[in-house]
């Protein structure tokens, strides 16, 4: 069964750092992309970035270049969002996905950015 | 970028209602292409992948179809349970996108 589980959310400062992770299980982790998708409170889904199987390629929304970045251990079987200079607008609850069709999802982790 | 119309945005249904929901995409994208139901305070749950096929464990009164621009998921006969949010996702190229939602209600 696969099994995704982020960590690292909370409450942050504009203009601060969050470093979310996520532990996947149950898949050859190395084989696959894997995603973040986020929601802000009461809104839709929002792709957030994208990294390729050895780390090699990956992507992100237009509104997180350069401020975010996505990476992976796969020795570890996780990926990292690393995010920097948040914003008001990053409050969200950020979701792990596995592969770019996201087919499976986990709990999520909500981060909050406020003063 | 790939922009993804979602229609209707919600709709109220009864149960044992047949219920259609579209997605367009702004060009086309093959049939890469994913459908999501949402339960308050809940994941995402993929329903239907590559357009039409149908994630295993997904009751079969869900169906997708379409390919290219155009995509339709189906629900067959509502049950209380498939009261929720329903997203697409195109996957064919970065930057990845949703469709706006739909909120299925109880009538």
């Amino acid at each position: 069964e696969v099994q995704l589980v982020e960590s690292g959310g909370g409450l942050v400062q504009p203009g601060g750092s969050l470093r979310l992770s996520c532990a996947a299980s149950g898949f050859t982790f190395s084989s696959y992309w894997m995603s973040w998708v986020r929601q802000a409170p009461g809104k839709g889904l929002e792709w957030v970035a994208s990294i390729k199987e050895d780390g090699r390629e990956k992507d992100c929304v237009d509104s997180v270049k350069g401020r975010f970045t996505i990476s992976r251990d796969n020795a570890k079987s996780s990926v990292y969002l690393q995010m920097n200079s948040v914003r008001a607008e990053d409050t969200a609850v950020y979701y792990c996905a596995w592969g770019k069709s996201a087919a499976s999802w986990g709990q999520g982790t909500l981060v909050t950015v406020s003063s | 970028d790939i922009q993804m119309t979602q229609s209707p945005s919600s709709l109220s249904a009864s149960v044992g209602d047949r219920v259609t929901i579209t997605c367009r995409a702004s060009q086309g994208i093959r049939d890469d292409l994913g459908w999501y139901q949402q339960k308050p305070g809940e994941a995402p749950k993929r329903l239907i992948y590559t357009a039409s096929s149908l994630q295993s464990g997904v009751p079969s009164r869900f169906s997708g179809s379409g390919s290219g621009t155009e995509f339709t998921l189906a629900i067959s006969s509502l049950q209380p349970e498939d009261f929720a949010t329903y997203y697409c996702l195109q996957h064919n190229s970065f930057p990845l996108t949703f469709g706006g939602g739909t909120k299925v209600e109880i009538k």
